[in-house]
């Protein structure tokens, strides 16, 4: 599986917005982008996917870069419930595995 | 009651005890997901199953036995455990078709004395 980077912890005040980077210099052709959080106590959820266009969805907006090789993770206006673990994991073409990494932590400051 | 479901959510054992925990799902997915989370480390794939079928073993110990009788129902059985296998474990669900969007429970979180 590609592997993707990501900084250990990255902190935000709160109402304002946060992007999330990721690196994933080895992505494929076929390689879905997905985001998933972890709050504290709480089993991993989802949060955004994207290929190869930007998404956006409720919760947050996937940017990808041009060349697919970064991605980042934008939440327009962050709120204390945003204080999770922040996971960006490639998920290949019939490939049902997700394979977490260590994630960003994200603290946010009242 | 929706989403996924997991019992107990706390588990305390003996290394010579067997216990099994459940989970649910609400969801109408064919697939299922055990992961395994330790303390300051990623979160580990153990099993997946599709249609009820085992598709992934991700070299588990067998002490730990997972069973899925149907497309909504998963098990993971339990015995002569170690104390190192204390852990969240998670249970995941999800529809077969892409992108694999994953729907987690809760958790259990597992004490072996």
């Amino acid at each position: 599986d590609a592997k993707t980077t990501q900084p250990n912890s990255m902190e935000s005040n709160e109402e304002e917005p946060v992007h999330l980077p990721c690196n994933h210099s080895t992505i494929s052709g076929t390689d879905y982008i997905h985001w998933y959080r972890q709050l504290p106590s709480q089993g991993p959820e989802y949060v955004i996917h994207g290929l190869t266009s930007n998404v956006n969805n409720r919760m947050a907006s996937l940017a990808i870069a041009e060349d697919r090789k970064s991605s980042t993770l934008i939440l327009h206006r962050a709120t204390l419930r945003d204080a999770a673990v922040y996971y960006c994991i490639l998920c290949g073409f019939g490939n049902e595995k997700l394979t977490f990494g260590t994630g960003t932590r994200l603290t946010i400051i009242p | 009651e929706t989403g996924v479901t997991q019992t107990p959510r706390h588990l305390v054992m003996g290394m010579t005890n067997k216990k099994s925990l459940k989970c649910e799902q609400h969801l109408g997915h064919n697939a299922m997901y055990w992961y395994k989370q330790s303390a300051k480390k990623p979160l580990e794939l153990m099993f997946v199953y599709n249609f009820k079928e085992q598709t992934e073993n991700n070299s588990v110990p067998s002490r730990f036995s997972p069973e899925c009788p149907n497309s909504s129902h998963l098990f993971l059985h339990l015995h002569t455990l170690q104390p190192e296998d204390s852990a969240l474990y998670l249970c995941a669900s999800s529809p077969t078709d892409l992108p694999n969007e994953q729907f987690f429970g809760p958790g259990t979180r597992l004490t072996v004395l």
